[in-house]
């Protein structure tokens, strides 16, 4: 199946600091990309939607100045948490999906620990 | 508003017995329902699609499930559960114009458990 690879696959940063977080499809073009944030033992929440060269379609209540989300290529797009505090903390998965059939492929998320 | 539900928070069954995990959906038109796993710390991983067609649907790892319009449902199964199957499984319905461009939503998950 379609591969998408997330980087890294974990970080651990202050609070204050920003932190990027890319999301690629390796095999495929992806048309759009999504940002899924999870909380442990919960279900996926869709935070934002993006288009390449687009600006992304943010989820009511996610903040956009928060979570800036850049989908500069069809195989890349990426989500920077700026200015990150400890309840930001969470695991971050993208998700692409391809120009046609309708499957969204995931990546292996990014666990994002805030100290 | 489009919705999913996934109705058990936890599912125990023996491996080698068959195993449903339950979804129900609520759509305005022609639902697209999808299944994923995700293992611990991973992403989440495809396992089936419905999106017309045939009721019956085959997916990855041996997994089928079963799209009834009446009853609005689109339980999960497997003939023969293996103890590597243990994972947290979501099901997930698009809405939107079309299954390119509308968004997943997904029920809260449930944990399958399967013993030795």
């Amino acid at each position: 199946g379609a591969v998408v690879s997330q980087h890294p696959s974990w970080v651990i940063c202050k609070s204050g600091t920003s932190v990027k977080i890319e999301c690629r499809s390796l095999d495929f073009q992806a048309t759009t990309m999504f940002w899924y944030r999870q909380f442990p033992k919960q279900s996926l929440m869709l935070m934002a939607t993006s288009n390449e060269g687009s600006k992304a379609t943010y989820e009511q209540g996610v903040e956009k100045d928060k979570f800036l989300i850049n989908h500069a290529s069809l195989t890349l797009s990426t989500l920077t948490v700026t200015s990150a505090h400890p309840e930001d903390s969470s695991f971050y998965i993208c998700s692409a999906r391809a120009r046609a059939a309708g499957a969204q492929y995931f990546g292996p998320g990014t666990r994002l620990t805030v100290l | 508003a489009q919705s999913v539900a996934q109705p058990e928070d936890q599912v125990n069954v023996a491996e080698g017995n068959p195993l449903t995990v339950k979804c129900t959906y609520s759509v305005s038109g022609n639902p697209y329902l999808f299944w994923y796993v995700q293992y611990p710390n991973r992403g989440l991983q495809f396992l089936l699609k419905y999106i017309t067609g045939d009721n019956l649907v085959k997916g990855s790892y041996g997994f089928e499930a079963e799209f009834n319009k009446s009853q609005t449902s689109f339980h999960l199964k497997k003939p023969s559960a293996l103890v590597s199957d243990s994972a947290l499984y979501f099901c997930a319905v698009i809405y939107g114009r079309s299954s390119n461009t509308g968004k997943l939503i997904f029920g809260q998950g449930t944990t399958l458990q399967v013993k030795p």
